[in-house]
């Protein structure tokens, strides 16, 4: 069966400082990969998407997510944290079905130290 | 960008009555919408698919006849929240998709059952 895993449920990172949420990945093929962006109370934004092509892909608010089919990862960084950035981060994978369902990692929680 | 609109953005109800939550997609025709449920500190749970025009296809445990969809035209889909209990208090999230591109999330509906 089709699962996203984000190992770590909750991150502290100090601003500034560099970022990296890890995502894993289980798929019988190459899936849609995304990197949602949850603040409290709020829908989902979209960070990034990955399809096909370039597996180092750029999205906004200065993150970027590389593809490693070998791994099945999907791991999304920042290379400077801003304070604005604590919220809760979804990687998510798209099935290739004829309804395209995204299937949702468990999350993980960015907090970030002034 | 696509926004997607959803409505109310949060609703009180005493028990054993009915609630619609709208889903509309602003500036694009969605062929497909989706339901997502949300318990406090989890992720998105799926719980059903509607294509435009037709019946909309539910997950594994989810009550058809409780949680009512209609996607009776390209720019909106409703989600009836029947007999409400308090169980069925939860965060519910629309997204639509046009065509292949990705999914786009509404802000969510917070639903509280009294």
């Amino acid at each position: 069966a089709q699962s996203v895993t984000q190992p770590d449920i909750h991150i502290t990172v100090s601003e500034g400082a560099s970022l990296e949420l890890r995502c894993n990945y289980s798929y019988g093929a190459t899936p849609y990969l995304f990197w949602y962006v949850q603040s409290p109370g709020q829908g989902l934004q979209l960070l990034l998407k990955y399809f096909s092509g370039d597996t180092l892909v750029q999205g906004i608010k200065g993150f970027e997510a590389e593809f490693k089919r070998s791994q099945s990862s999907f791991n999304l960084r920042k290379p400077s944290v801003h304070w604005s950035d604590a919220a809760e981060y979804f990687c998510a994978v798209g099935l290739k079905t004829s309804y395209d369902k995204v299937i949702f990692g468990p999350g993980t929680s960015l907090s970030v130290i002034p | 960008g696509a926004v997607v609109s959803q409505h109310p953005s949060w609703v009180i109800c005493k028990s054993g009555t009915s609630v619609k939550i709208e889903c509309r997609s602003l500036d694009f025709q969605a062929t497909t919408m989706f339901w997502y449920r949300q318990f406090p500190k989890q992720s998105l749970m799926l719980m059903a698919t509607s294509n435009e025009g037709s019946k909309a296809t539910y997950e594994q445990g989810v009550e058809k006849d409780k949680f009512l969809i209609n996607h009776a035209s390209l720019t909106l889909s409703t989600l009836t929240v029947t007999s409400a209990h308090p169980e069925d208090s939860s965060f519910y999230i629309c997204s639509a998709r046009e065509a292949q591109e990705t999914q786009y999330f509404g802000p969510g509906t917070r639903l509280l059952v009294l």
